[in-house]
């Protein structure tokens, strides 16, 4: 039973190039959620999302990136023109449907440099 | 908005000694407390997860209480070991909701 996938696990970009980040759940989770860890800081929320559905984008910074959970396929995290603050370790969890105690599983990240 | 606060930020210890670090976070609405371990390069990692008043979890040398009444919980580590180093990070979901909010960890190096 694999873990949660997440790819690439490296990724750079120069300005205003556009980075797709994947995520592929837990086998069996239909929850989603992808964080970002800048440099020197935690982890911060950007979205949450369940299959075809975004349920809290509070996270997201307004302009530039997006995020989707289609009905077949992995979760993709995309952000357009990227600049030099996009800079960042992106980190996806999964959790089992259902409310609750939601323990969510994490990948490996993806760290994006922008040149 | 939740604020989950952890203390200390950072610390160091001596191989064998024993430690512990907080986490605070708003008592009202609470669900679930978990705590994760995040070692450098590589993916948070579940310890524990608890929703009761008074829970105690315990792992090998690692364990942690709940007090959802004043809002904190405590992670304690037995005899530290090298292989502790690393960020223990505490998050909290109120309401059954099912978005998670992490402190911003504590990050722990045990010395040999």
């Amino acid at each position: 039973n694999a873990g949660v996938m997440q790819n690439p696990r490296h990724l750079v970009r120069r300005r205003g190039q556009e980075a797709r980040l994947r995520c592929s759940p837990m086998k069996g989770h239909s929850h989603v959620y992808w964080y970002r860890q800048l440099p020197e800081e935690g982890l911060k929320f950007m979205v949450y999302l369940q299959k075809e559905n975004i349920i809290d984008e509070s996270g997201m910074p307004k302009e530039r990136f997006s995020a989707e959970f289609p009905k077949e396929g992995p979760s993709i995290l995309r952000i357009q023109q990227v600049v030099r603050g996009d800079s960042a370790a992106y980190f996806c969890a999964s959790s089992q449907a259902g409310l609750g105690v939601n323990e969510q599983f994490f990948g490996p990240g993806t760290r994006l440099t922008v040149l | 908005i939740l604020n989950v606060e952890q203390s200390p930020q950072s610390l160091h210890v001596q191989e064998g000694d024993s430690t512990n670090f907080t986490c605070s976070f708003p008592s009202s609405n609470f669900y679930a407390l978990h705590w994760y371990r995040w070692e450098t390069a590589k993916s948070p990692e579940a310890l524990f997860v608890m929703t009761l008043n008074g829970d105690e979890k315990k792992k090998g040398r690692i364990s942690a209480t709940l007090n959802t009444k004043e809002g904190y919980s405590y992670l304690y580590i037995k005899g530290s070991q090298p292989e502790d180093s690393a960020t223990y990070l505490c998050a909290t979901n109120s309401g059954g909701y099912q978005k998670v909010t992490f402190g911003t960890g504590t990050k722990l190096q045990v010395i040999p």
